[in-house]
C-alpha cells in the first residue's frame, strides 16, 4: 500500500488552521496514524486509528477519515506546531508504510 | 518514564556491518515489540522491520531482506539491529521504537509506534 500526502509544503501563520491530507492506494480501513517530527528530533505519535489522539496530545490536533482518504487538522497553529507530519498505515501488519510527509512551515 | 536509549553514532566503510543497540526502560520489555525505522537526513521515514520480544518473531522490509537482523536480549531489555554489506545509501539516522508484540494490543494506542529512541546516525563512507 502506497501512502500519498498533500500538499508537500503548507505555509501558514500562527493561529491559522492547517489541513493535511493522506491518501492510501487501497483501503486501510481506520488503520492509520499521524506523527509529528520537529527538526533534529525523533517523530512522536499524534493520532492513531485515524481519529484518536495519543496520550498527552493537545485537543487542537484532530484526525478524520477511513478507507483511503484521511485528514489531520490543526485547528489553530501554535509556534511549536511547525514541523513535518507523516501518516503511517498498519493494515498490512506486520508490514508498515509511511507517507512522504507534509512540511508545515512559517508563512 | 518509558524510554528507549540508543547507542552512539557510527562510521563504517562500504561492505562492513553495523549493530545498533536500543536500551528500553520504564515498561515491561517482554510485553511489547520493537520496530526499526531509518531516515536519510532531509528525507522521509522508512520502516525496516519488527521483532516481537516475547516470541522473537521478526518481519523485515523486502528491500532489506538478507541484510538485516533484529534481535533482543530480555536480560538487559535491549534490542539490536544489525545491517550487513553496508552501502553509501545506508547512510541514515536509525530509530528504534516501541510497538505491539503482535497484531493487536490493548489499549489500541500500543499498536502504533511510541515512544521512539533518540536515533543513531550511521555514516557509510570510504
Amino acid at each position: 500500500i502506497v501512502l500519498t500526502q498533500s500538499p508537500a509544503t503548507l505555509s501558514l501563520s500562527p493561529g491559522e488552521r492547517a489541513t493535511l491530507s493522506c491518501r492510501a492506494s487501497q483501503s486501510v480501513s481506520s488503520s492509520l496514524a499521524w506523527y509529528q517530527q520537529k527538526a533534529g528530533q525523533a517523530p512522536r505519535l499524534l493520532i492513531y486509528d485515524a481519529s484518536n489522539r495519543a496520550t498527552g496530545i493537545p485537543a487542537r490536533f484532530s484526525g478524520s477519515g477511513s478507507g483511503t482518504d484521511f485528514t489531520l487538522t490543526i485547528s489553530s497553529l501554535e509556534p511549536e506546531d511547525f514541523a513535518i507530519y507523516y501518516c503511517q498505515q498498519r493494515s498490512t501488519w506486520p508490514l508498515f508504510t509511511f507517507g512522504p510527509g507534509t512540511k508545515v512551515d512559517l508563512k | 518514564q518509558v524510554q528507549l536509549v540508543q547507542s552512539g553514532a557510527e562510521v563504517k566503510k562500504p561492505g562492513a556491518s553495523v549493530k545498533v543497540s536500543c536500551k528500553a526502560s520504564g515498561y515491561t520489555f517482554i510485553n511489547y515489540g520493537v520496530s526499526w525505522v531509518r531516515q536519510v537526513p532531509g528525507q522521509g521515514l522508512e520502516w525496516m522491520g519488527w521483532i516481537s520480544v516475547s516470541s522473537a518473531i521478526t518481519n523485515y522490509a523486502q528491500s532489506l531482506q538478507g541484510r538485516v537482523t533484529m534481535t533482543t536480549d530480555t536480560s538487559t531489555t535491549t534490542a539490536y539491529m544489525e545491517l550487513r554489506s553496508l552501502r553509501s545509501d545506508d547512510t541514515a539516522i536509525y530509530y528504534c521504537v516501541r510497538t505491539c508484540t503482535g497484531e493487536n494490543c490493548y489499549p489500541r494506542e500500543n499498536n502504533w509506534f511510541d515512544p521512539w529512541g533518540q536515533g543513531t546516525l550511521v555514516t557509510v563512507s570510504s
